[in-house]
């Protein structure tokens, strides 16, 4: 067990729907991560929030958004939903943004949300 | 852009036998390199990471991995496989030199174990 969790483990919806995935980080981490993963494209980086901001985006669709709280869990909002949306949703979380070892670099991934759109 | 190259999307071993799963990264500054493992219907998770402290990094489960500049290379092993091994293996990357933490995954290898 990482200490990152995920809800829900699993959500099937129709195409032009709006989701939201929810991702709680180990206790103490500040930065949350958002990763997808389908057979076609493989594990792709999203979005990164630390303490509540944005720091860095990826591959991200603007028909996706992402959000930090501050109690520091954070929300993947997914609309008009498409087929080729369908993947396995990761979050995983770490001490730090940046910086070396000493920072706790390593990022803890949880279950994911695996997403079907029909 | 750094980016990760995983030789070979399938590897076969017997119990017993060395396992080698080889990657290769691409990076413009000094990388920060991670084995992440996923079972079946699990999430990711570390195996071992190289942070420049030490060439040959030991890692869970009887895992090691070595770090080769000259050959861009971070190739994972172990001595004798065990059938609980079986399964995918992604090789990652990160450009901490840079502040850029979010990693880029090779596109994993998946490591079979036949009795």
């Amino acid at each position: 067990d990482s200490g990152v969790t995920q809800t829900p483990k699993h959500l099937i919806t129709a195409t032009g729907q709006r989701v939201t995935l929810r991702c709680s980080p180990r206790s103490g981490d500040l930065s949350v991560y958002w990763y997808q993963q389908s057979l076609d494209q493989g594990l792709q980086f999203l979005i990164q929030y630390y303490n509540g901001e944005e720091r860095a985006k990826g591959n991200i669709l603007e028909r996706f958004s992402a959000q930090q709280f501050p109690d520091l869990h954070s929300e993947l909002n997914l609309s008009s939903l498409e087929l080729g949306d369908s993947a396995l949703y990761f979050c995983a979380s770490s001490v730090g943004a940046s910086g070396g070892a000493k920072a706790g670099y390593e990022q803890y991934f949880g279950p994911g949300t695996r997403l079907t759109v029909t | 852009a750094q980016s990760v190259t995983q030789l070979g999307s399938h590897v076969s071993v017997s119990e017993g036998a060395l396992v080698l799963l080889r990657c290769n990264y691409s990076s413009s500054v000094p990388p920060y390199l991670f084995w992440y493992v996923q079972y079946p219907n699990q999430g990711l998770q570390l195996l071992l990471k190289y942070t420049s402290a030490a060439t040959l990094v030991k890692g869970i489960n009887g895992f090691e991995a070595e770090f080769k500049k000259s050959e861009t290379s971070f190739h994972l092993t172990k001595p004798s496989a065990h059938m609980s091994d079986a399964a995918e293996y992604f090789c990652a990357v990160s450009d901490l030199g840079s502040g850029n933490t979010p990693l880029v995954f090779g596109k994993g290898t998946r490591l079979s174990v036949i009795a």
